[in-house]
């Protein structure tokens, strides 16, 4: 199976910081990568796929870059709505697997 | 619009099984396949498989073949997943999840999660 490794586990920004996520796949897996966020008690949300589309309707301040195995994710101004925890999710082999979870909480 | 409802809740003991619904709207229901998510407690997320209702096609992840089973009726544009043998490892919830488009991986649609509980 492909392993998903983020970083950092948690961390903490301020309103109107950047903050940026990576996540490491254990081969290439060509851009099959996708980002979600979610909110306690919510289900996932798609924010990201294919490393850097962005999905309708997600604020333009999410943007997701990487090739090969690196990724990473970008918020380029930290809002209040933005506190939750994201997982990167490759889409490139059965099973797809999904990376531990990046806890994000405003500072 | 595309929504997922999934039915409620569920306390079962060690040992048996539950079966979950996952019903679809707002789009052809055979048009796309449906994906279903375990998340433990605390825990991050795992792929268990997917069905594709058109042609009643069903891929799994290993770990969980022989505990999940995928079924679909069109004819009530429903999803199900049962779970067998239950202990306390399969205390979760679980989602179902559509596709963003057709054939692509990205899961854009979820349902609200059924939260089983496994214990005597």
């Amino acid at each position: 199976d492909i392993q998903m490794t983020q970083s950092p586990a948690s961390l903490s920004a301020s309103l109107g910081e950047t903050v940026t996520i990576q996540c490491r796949a254990s081969e290439d897996i060509y851009s099959g990568l996708a980002w979600y966020q979610q909110k306690p008690g919510k289900s996932p949300q798609l924010l990201i796929y294919g490393a850097s589309s962005l999905q309708d309707g997600v604020p333009s301040r999410f943007s997701g870059s990487g090739s090969g195995t690196q990724y990473s994710l970008k918020i380029s101004s930290m809002q209040t709505e933005d506190e939750g925890v994201y997982f990167c999710q490759q889409g490139l082999k059965y099973p797809y697997t999904f990376g531990a979870g990046t806890k994000l909480e405003l500072k | 619009e595309v929504k997922l409802q999934q039915s409620g809740d569920e306390l079962v003991r060690p040992g048996a099984s539950v079966k979950m619904s996952c019903k679809a709207s707002g789009y052809t229901f055979t048009d796309y396949a449906m994906h279903w998510v375990k998340q433990s407690p605390g825990q991050g997320l795992e792929w268990i498989g997917t069905i594709i209702p058109l042609i009643d096609t069903t891929s799994y992840n290993q770990k969980f073949k022989g505990k999940a089973t995928l079924t679909a009726d069109k004819s009530s544009n429903t999803a199900y997943m049962e779970l067998s043998r239950l202990t306390s490892e399969d205390s979760a919830v679980y989602y179902c999840a559509r596709e963003v488009y057709y054939g692509l991986p990205w899961f854009a649609y979820w349902g609200q999660g059924t939260l089983v509980t496994v214990s005597s």
